[in-house]
Formats: structure tokens, C-alpha cells, sequence
């Protein structure tokens, strides 16, 4: 069942500009990641932010996390005609040894040279 | 490291056969690993979580005799469609997972996902 919904779905911005995607989850998480999938392609593991913890940065990357309002951000600056490609909020939540990943619907991200 | 394969990148079956598809940890042990499966322009749904040494454990509506794991050893999980049909055609995604230790807050651990398979079935 899904778990995290992004907004947009779809999102167009000028390269340079910055691009800022939203996912809202339902229940309980350990943490929450962010991932990029390029069109037919496999997934790339761009940022993990703990369920302790309320923003995280990574190069032009910096997520946000409200664990009281059951929502994340990410955050693109500067971005690239590159960038282009589908964002994944992923939940996890810790079952024994395990993590277990939820994926949100995505949002598909057009950067325009 | 943790670089994860699969194996075929893209398949084309008729109905009525089956298929199966490789996932292959290349640098690490992975005693778990997940398929999951993507229809077109949508998101990536979990099918079922494959552990070295037992049975998998399959997502409510999936059927496990239709969709065989086998987690031969700890670095090679494969994924069999048997009997496919057009429905069938989609692309399977499998992650690894590796394992860092336990801390306080709960396991520490990563997935790390494998290209994907297109999936055709005519």
C-alpha cells in the first residue's frame, strides 16, 4: 500500500532556478529517503533523514522533516538540466533486522536548459 | 562499493513460459534482499522480501507460486515469472540490503537497488 504522496506530481522550472518537492506520509517512520530515477532506469539513493532528526543538506540537496505533520521537503538548488528525472520519497520503517521501504507516487521533475 | 546487478536489463517472453531475473550484491553480503515492481510512470511497489536461507515473504496480492524467490546465497537472489502473461510485462526492480550493525535507535542498514529488467510479455 502506499505510504508517502508527493506534490507536485509534475513540476517544470528554468535551470538555475530552485526545485522543491513535498511528500506526506500516513504513519510512524525510523526514517525517511529520498531517491531519483532516471526514465527506464534504477534508483539512486540521494539523502536518508532520521525520524530524530528535522533537516539534513547534501551538496545542492537539503531535506526537511516534520514528524508532527507527517511530511518531508526536498530541496534542489541551483538545479541542472541534469536534475531531470522522477523523485521518490521512500519511508522506512524497521521490522527486526529489516527496513522496509514504502514508496510515495513520485514526481516527475523537468529542468529547462 | 555496494554495487548491486541484475541480470537480464531486458527480457522479451511469450505467454505462457517463464522468466527469471538476477539480482547479484557484487561487493557485499546481502542476506536480505527486496523485488519490487514498477508500472509505467508510477511508483515502485514491493513484492515481497527475499531472505538467504528461508522462504521469502511475500506483499499482500502477490502471488507467491506465480512469482518464485530463490535466495540461493548471500550475494544472488533471483526472481522467476512463471507462466507469464501480458499483465506480467513491468519492470522488477531488487535491492540488497547491507547490513552496518545496531545502534540504540534500531538497525542501521541500506538498500542499495539493482538497474531494474524490462519485462515484455507477448
Amino acid at each position: 500500500s502506499q505510504q508517502g504522496e508527493e506534490d507536485p506530481q509534475a513540476l517544470s522550472i528554468q535551470e538555475g532556478e530552485n526545485a522543491t518537492m513535498n511528500c506526506s506520509y500516513k504513519t510512524s517512520i525510523n526514517n525517511l529517503q529520498w531517491y531519483r530515477q532516471n526514465s527506464g532506469r534504477g534508483l539512486v539513493h540521494l539523502i536518508l533523514i532520521r525520524s530524530n532528526e528535522r533537516e539534513k543538506h547534501s551538496g545542492r540537496l537539503r531535506v526537511t522533516l516534520d514528524t508532527s505533520k507527517k511530511s518531508s521537503s526536498l530541496l534542489i538548488t541551483a538545479s541542472r538540466a541534469a536534475d531531470t528525472a522522477s523523485y521518490f520519497c521512500a519511508t522506512a520503517v524497521f521490522t527486526g533486522a529489516n527496513s522496509k521501504l514504502t514508496f510515495g507516487k513520485g514526481i516527475t521533475l523537468s529542468v529547462r536548459p | 562499493g555496494a554495487v548491486v546487478s541484475q541480470h537480464p536489463s531486458r527480457v522479451i517472453c511469450k505467454s505462457g513460459t517463464s522468466v527469471k531475473i538476477e539480482c547479484r550484491s557484487l561487493d557485499f553480503q546481502a542476506t536480505t534482499m527486496f523485488w519490487y515492481r514498477q508500472f509505467p510512470k508510477k511508483s515502485l511497489m514491493l513484492m515481497a522480501t527475499s531472505n538467504e536461507g528461508s522462504k521469502a515473504t511475500y506483499e499482500q496480492g502477490v502471488e507467491k507460486d506465480k512469482f518464485l524467490i530463490n535466495h540461493a546465497s548471500l550475494t544472488l537472489s533471483t526472481l522467476t515469472v512463471t507462466s507469464a502473461h501480458p499483465e506480467d510485462s513491468s519492470f522488477y526492480i531488487c535491492s540488497a540490503q547491507r547490513w552496518r550493525g545496531r545502534t540504540s535507535g534500531g538497525p542501521r542498514n541500506e538498500q542499495y537497488f539493482g538497474p531494474g529488467t524490462r519485462l515484455t510479455v507477448t
